[in-house]
């Protein structure tokens, strides 16, 4: 199985400062089509997980333009270029290269 | 509205058997491909399951022979058949649909929960 290794663990940022976050993948999550198949999800507390980035760098609809994805192959990096209150949460990449997919363990984000 | 809704979660004892049910509506389970996802208590999100449009099934290493994902075109409903519970399958189960570009899963459900206990 495909895994996912993100960095940092935690973290913790003050209102309007960026952050990002990185996974790792152990195989290439490219494939022949050009696409990554990579997601970004963030689970706020006491909510279901909401998608916020697929294929990589593709904003889903009504994600903050705040929010965007980077990265090829087996690096990825989720950026905010400017937290807000509401970006509280874990935020998780997932795998769609290859069967099963797979989570990152996920990074926790808090506000100071 | 696209949504999904989970149902059937419970206490169960180990060794028990369970079905959980994803009711979704604003779309057909059949034209897309639905996955089940859990949070157990103080860890991350886990894959599961997926169901593609085809019928072609996957499953994570944990759950393999003892978890059975299907679905009912007519009720436009996904379930997830759990036999053989251990304490550690205790979660909160989500299910979520995936769309072409995926795993793209979008929407989830707000979750049912599992307790395996004695």
């Amino acid at each position: 199985d495909i895994v996912l290794t993100q960095s940092p663990l935690s973290l913790s940022v003050t209102p309007g400062e960026p952050a990002s976050i990185s996974c790792r993948s152990s195989q290439s999550l490219l494939q022949s089509n050009g696409h990554n198949y990579l997601d970004w999800y963030l689970q706020k507390p006491g909510q279901s997980p909401q998608l916020l980035i697929y294929l990589g760098s593709n904003r889903a609809s009504g994600v903050p333009d705040r929010f965007s994805g980077s990265g090829s192959g087996t690096f990825f990096t989720l950026r905010i270029s400017r937290v807000e209150a509401e970006d509280v949460g874990v935020y998780y990449c997932l795998q769609g290269q290859q069967a099963p997919w797979t989570f990152g363990q996920g990074t926790k984000v808090e506000i100071k | 509205e696209v949504q999904l809704v989970e149902s059937g979660g419970g206490l169960i004892q180990p060794g028990g058997s369970l079905r959980l049910s994803c009711a979704a509506s604003g779309f057909t389970v059949s034209g897309d491909y639905m996955s089940w996802v859990r949070r157990a208590p103080g860890k991350g999100l886990e894959f599961l399951s997926i169901i593609y449009s085809g019928g072609t099934t996957y499953y994570a290493d944990s759950v393999q022979g003892r978890f059975t994902i299907s679905r009912d075109n007519s009720k436009n409903t996904v379930y997830l058949q759990m036999n053989s519970l251990r304490v550690e399958d205790t979660a909160l189960y989500y299910c979520a649909r995936g769309r072409v570009g995926g795993p793209r899963l979008d929407p989830w459900g707000q979750g049912t929960l599992v307790t395996v206990s004695s």
